[in-house]
């Protein structure tokens, strides 16, 4: 039973665009949202996180959107760069995280050339 | 700030053979995490502890994996007999508390388990 879903394994973008890389879920539970960054041979690093009572986060280039009713995330980069490429996690979390327990997503590998 | 240290990095064995990683995680993190994650596939919660208490252990295959954090602070994640289906990166991860909007987690780089 996967969770968190994304349905996009991998996104090519030209340096300079938008990336968009998308995550749903299906637990109605879930109430906190993050996206981890994961470079070959590294473990992931925390990105961009978003709370339920919000539906907007941004910081700096990232940005994240909730849409709830849809059961739907994003996460929007702009300025894409070459070094954002890199594998994307969506993960998710219930009770406002208090277990920490996180759900992951399958991954979208985001390749922006140069 | 030193970041969570895993070893080995990477470690074949043939099946129902035995391995043991071990993880260091940031000084001061009261919670650790040991993820299990397949290729191509996101990572996976196996445990959790807070302090040198079990939080979680759902997912655990306790047949075959055990995992404990001596005096609150270092982890070994242990795998006795290897089965094929085991070959995953193990993630070990730490955070400050609990809650996930009180701190992210925060990843070592993982040891890559090959079973033959």
């Amino acid at each position: 039973d996967q969770q968190v879903k994304q349905n996009s394994p991998s996104l090519s973008v030209q340096e300079g665009r938008i990336s968009i890389l998308n995550c749903d879920y299906t637990n109605s539970m879930f109430d906190y949202f993050l996206w981890y960054k994961k470079y070959p041979a590294e473990g992931p690093t925390f990105l961009i996180s978003i709370s339920s009572i919000k539906d907007k986060n941004e910081d700096g280039r990232f940005t994240v959107f909730l849409n709830k009713s849809a059961k739907h995330l994003s996460l929007h980069i702009v300025p894409s760069q070459p070094g954002d490429s890199a594998v994307y996690f969506c993960a998710a979390s219930a009770f406002g995280g208090a277990t920490n327990k996180l759900i992951f997503g399958t991954g979208t590998l985001l390749a922006v050339q140069p | 700030e030193a970041g969570v240290a895993q070893s080995p990095r990477y470690k074949i064995i043939e099946k129902r053979q035995s391995v043991a990683f071990w993880c260091n995680p940031i000084s001061g993190h009261a919670t650790l995490y040991w993820y299990q994650q397949i290729l191509g596939q996101g990572p996976k919660l196996l445990i959790q502890f807070q302090n040198n208490g079990v939080v979680d252990d759902s997912q655990l295959p306790k047949d075959r994996f055990s995992a404990e954090r001596l005096k609150g602070v270092d982890s070994t994640l242990k795998i006795q007999p290897a089965k094929l289906e085991d070959s995953a990166v193990y993630l070990c991860a730490s955070s400050r508390g609990t809650g996930a909007n009180t701190g992210e987690l925060f990843f070592g780089e993982g040891s890559r388990l090959t079973v033959l």
